[in-house]
C-alpha cells in the first residue's frame, strides 16, 4: 500500500532554532500534502494544505512565516518550524493525497520538544 | 459550531459488546467521509470510507445520513484490540476530536 515516510520521528531543539520535518511519498505521487499538529489528548488540527508547485494555504491562526511549508516535488514536502519556542512542542504529522491512492496516507509523525 | 463534532467518549465496554459512535458535520456540501483509527502516540490509519449507501467491513459498519448531517461507526463483537481513538474525517481533511474506546476483558 501507499507509504509516507516522515523524518525525524523525534527531535529536541533549543529555543530560537529551526527544525525541518520531511515527508516523502515512497510509492505514489503526493499531489496534495496536509500538515497537522496534535497536542496531548487533543485532535489533529490542520495547519496547512499544499499542492505540488504551489504556495501552501494556511489555516486561520497559523503563522505562515513561522511554519514554512515547501512542496517542490510530487514526492517531498517539508515543514520548517522557525525560531521554535517551547509552546511549539507538539506532535506534527503529515498526510498525503495522491493519484491512484484511496483515502489519505499519513506519515508516522514527528514529536518535537523545544527546550 | 465546530465543523466536525464527535461523541466525546470515552467509551468503556466489555469484550463482545456492540458500540456505536456518531460524528456530525456542518458543511452540507461535504462529499467525502472517512473513519480513522489512532493508537496512542501513533499516526491515524484509515479504517474505512463512508459511502452514501452505507458499507460494512467485517465487524465494522459505517453509515452516512446526509439529511441530518452525520456519519456513524458501529463496531460489533468488540475485541480488546479495538481499543483506540476513532476519528471521523469529513470533506477536506477536517477531523473530529476523536472518541476514545477502551474494550475491557
Amino acid at each position: 500500500g501507499a507509504v509516507v515516510s516522515q523524518h525525524p520521528s523525534r527531535v529536541i531543539c533549543k529555543s530560537g532554532t529551526s527544525v525541518k520535518i520531511e515527508c516523502r511519498s515512497l510509492d505514489f505521487q503526493a499531489t496534495t500534502m496536509f500538515w497537522y499538529r496534535q497536542f496531548p489528548k487533543q485532535s489533529l488540527m490542520l495547519m496547512a494544505t499544499s499542492n505540488e508547485g504551489s504556495k501552501a494555504t494556511y489555516e486561520q491562526g497559523v503563522e505562515k512565516d513561522k511554519f514554512l511549508i515547501n512542496h517542490a516535488s510530487l514526492t517531498l514536502s517539508t515543514l520548517t518550524v522557525t525560531s521554535a519556542h517551547p509552546e511549539d512542542s507538539s506532535f506534527y504529522i503529515c498526510s498525503a493525497l495522491g493519484t491512484g491512492v484511496h483515502g489519505y496516507t499519513f506519515g508516522s509523525g514527528t514529536r518535537l520538544t523545544v527546550v | 459550531r465546530k465543523e466536525v463534532e464527535q461523541d466525546p467518549g470515552p467509551f468503556n465496554v466489555p469484550e463482545g459488546a456492540t458500540v456505536a459512535f456518531n460524528c456530525t458535520y456542518s458543511n452540507s456540501a461535504s462529499q467525502s467521509f472517512f473513519w480513522y483509527r489512532q493508537d496512542c502516540r501513533k499516526e491515524p490509519k484509515l479504517l474505512m470510507s463512508v459511502y452514501s449507501s452505507g458499507n460494512e467491513d467485517g465487524r465494522f459498519t459505517a453509515q452516512l445520513n446526509r439529511a441530518s448531517q452525520y456519519i456513524s461507526l458501529l463496531i460489533r463483537d468488540s475485541k480488546l484490540s479495538d481499543s483506540a481513538t476513532y476519528l471521523c474525517v469529513v470533506g477536506d481533511m477536517r477531523f473530529g476530536a476523536g472518541t476514545r474506546l477502551t474494550v475491557k476483558p
